[in-house]
């Protein structure tokens, strides 16, 4: 069946250093991934969309990097700092008209000072 | 604050109990949706509701009944729930509904069925 899963279950960085997070889908079709971000105690929050018209989105401190040919999408934070401990999802929006979007198992980001 | 609103923010009920959680959105938003977010596990989407009628229901157990008076307002009604049912209940909205549309999630009912 269409899956959406994430390579790392967990990640540890040092303050200041990149984070890089992976993300597999296997939905040839689709075409819109949204990275959201878990904070404790929270529910989950959008950090950034890409179409699959796009191979690179940037906004602040996060690129979203898609490469359709091999069905992998990555989310890159930068200057990572202790704020952005949490788990971060990857989601398929399928197909337009398509009310399921399927969310991957999460990676937990862990920022050392 | 995303606009998305739940209540109680935590609920622990036995199997016999009958409880509901409320969702309320203040983003005008016409589409709403509940998911079930358990210990390593993906989400798992329940319900989703577009213009007041449900347009999905993925093979939820009837224990769960969801409702739905307007696009503002969703409820899950719990009813003789299973101690497997023990997760954390988000609801979300968005725009129009459909597999394109940003999300936008409340922070939970962390539920403990007993």
């Amino acid at each position: 069946g269409e899956s959406v899963g994430l390579h790392l279950p967990t990640l540890s960085v040092q303050e200041g250093d990149n984070s890089i997070i992976n993300c597999a889908y296997s939905n040839s079709a689709s075409d819109y991934f949204i990275w959201y971000k878990q904070e404790s105690g929270k529910g989950p929050q959008f950090i950034i969309d890409i179409r699959s018209n796009m191979d690179k989105r940037q906004g602040q401190r996060v690129t979203v990097l898609l490469n359709k040919t091999v069905k992998h999408l990555s989310l890159q934070i930068a200057a990572t700092q202790p704020g952005d401990s949490a788990v971060y999802f990857c989601a398929e929006g399928g197909n337009r008209g398509s009310y399921i979007p399927t969310f991957g198992r999460g990676t937990s980001l862990i920022v050392h000072p | 604050e995303t606009g998305v609103t739940q209540t109680p923010r935590h609920l622990v009920m036995g199997m016999t109990n009958k409880k509901s959680l409320k969702c309320e959105q203040h983003l005008g938003h016409n589409a709403m949706y509940w998911y079930k977010q358990s210990a390593k596990k993906p989400l798992e989407l329940m319900f989703v509701y577009s213009l007041e009628e449900r347009v999905e229901n993925n093979s939820v157990p009837s224990r769960f009944s969801p409702e739905c008076p307007n696009s503002s307002h969703l409820f899950l009604h719990l009813h003789t729930l299973q101690p497997e049912d023990s997760a954390l209940y988000l609801c979300a909205s968005s725009q129009a509904g459909g597999g394109t549309d940003t999300q936008y999630f409340g922070p939970g009912t962390r539920l403990t069925v007993l």
